[in-house]
């Protein structure tokens, strides 16, 4: 098993829906993030949480919105989706106690398509 | 402001062949670095990363990078390409500080094997 796990794993979706993303961690990682992907892109950073009391926005978080219900579990959300949002969203973790240069682990990614 | 830079956005070896990645990295701090692998359809998979001490790092798959100050560059590299080795390369630079953590990351280099 997956120590992250991300569900769904591909979604399509209608623009102006609201779409949430889940993930898990059995990893016992501190840190959770979020990422998007876009091909020739990269990865860009759209929130990351230290633990469940603390949430912060990252490079492209405007249109999205997240949740940290536990420190194992981290929701992405689009309250309503709009076509340039389709991408690759990938949710990752690290261990703030293995100290600087901690290694950031991924799951396997959500595709989502909105149409 | 932190950047990563990967020149060429494909590249294209034969199967035995020298595999060579590159990245170019600005920051103002001393920076963590990072090269990860994704093949089709996968998240993200670490290959190695350099903190601090040897500047010669050893990774997964017989993969290794070299940090070089002076150059600003951490360029992957590996002595025989194989078939499997076809996959997108991403270079990351972790920022840490003021609030702020994660990884910054290159576009992404597309590495084609020919048999």
């Amino acid at each position: 098993d997956a120590d992250v796990t991300q569900t769904p794993r591909n979604r399509i979706t209608k623009t102006g829906k609201r779409i949430m993303l889940e993930c898990s961690q059995t990893k016992g990682h501190d840190r959770m993030y979020w990422y998007r992907q876009d091909p020739g892109l990269g990865l860009q950073l759209i929130y990351y949480s230290f633990d469940v009391k603390d949430i912060n926005k990252g490079e492209i978080s405007d249109g999205y919105s997240v949740s940290r219900q536990a420190q194992a579990k981290f929701s992405l959300s689009l309250e309503s989706a709009i076509p340039n949002q389709t991408a690759l969203y990938f949710c990752a973790t690290s261990d703030r106690a293995t100290g600087a240069g901690n290694t950031i682990y991924f799951g396997e990614g959500s595709w989502l398509t909105v149409v | 402001a932190q950047s990563v830079t990967q020149l060429g956005s494909h590249v294209s070896v034969s199967e035995g062949a020298l595999v060579l990645l590159r990245c170019n990295y600005s920051s103002s701090v001393p920076p963590y670095l990072f090269w990860y692998v994704q093949y089709p359809n996968q998240g993200l998979q670490l290959l190695l990363k350099y903190t601090t001490g040897a500047t010669l790092v050893k990774g997964i798959n017989g993969f290794e990078a070299e940090f070089k100050k002076s150059e600003t560059s951490f360029h992957l590299t590996k002595p025989s390409a194989h078939m499997s080795d076809a996959a997108e390369y991403f270079c990351a630079l972790m920022y840490s500080g003021g609030g702020a953590d994660g990884l910054t990351f290159g576009k992404g280099t597309h590495l084609i094997i020919q048999p």
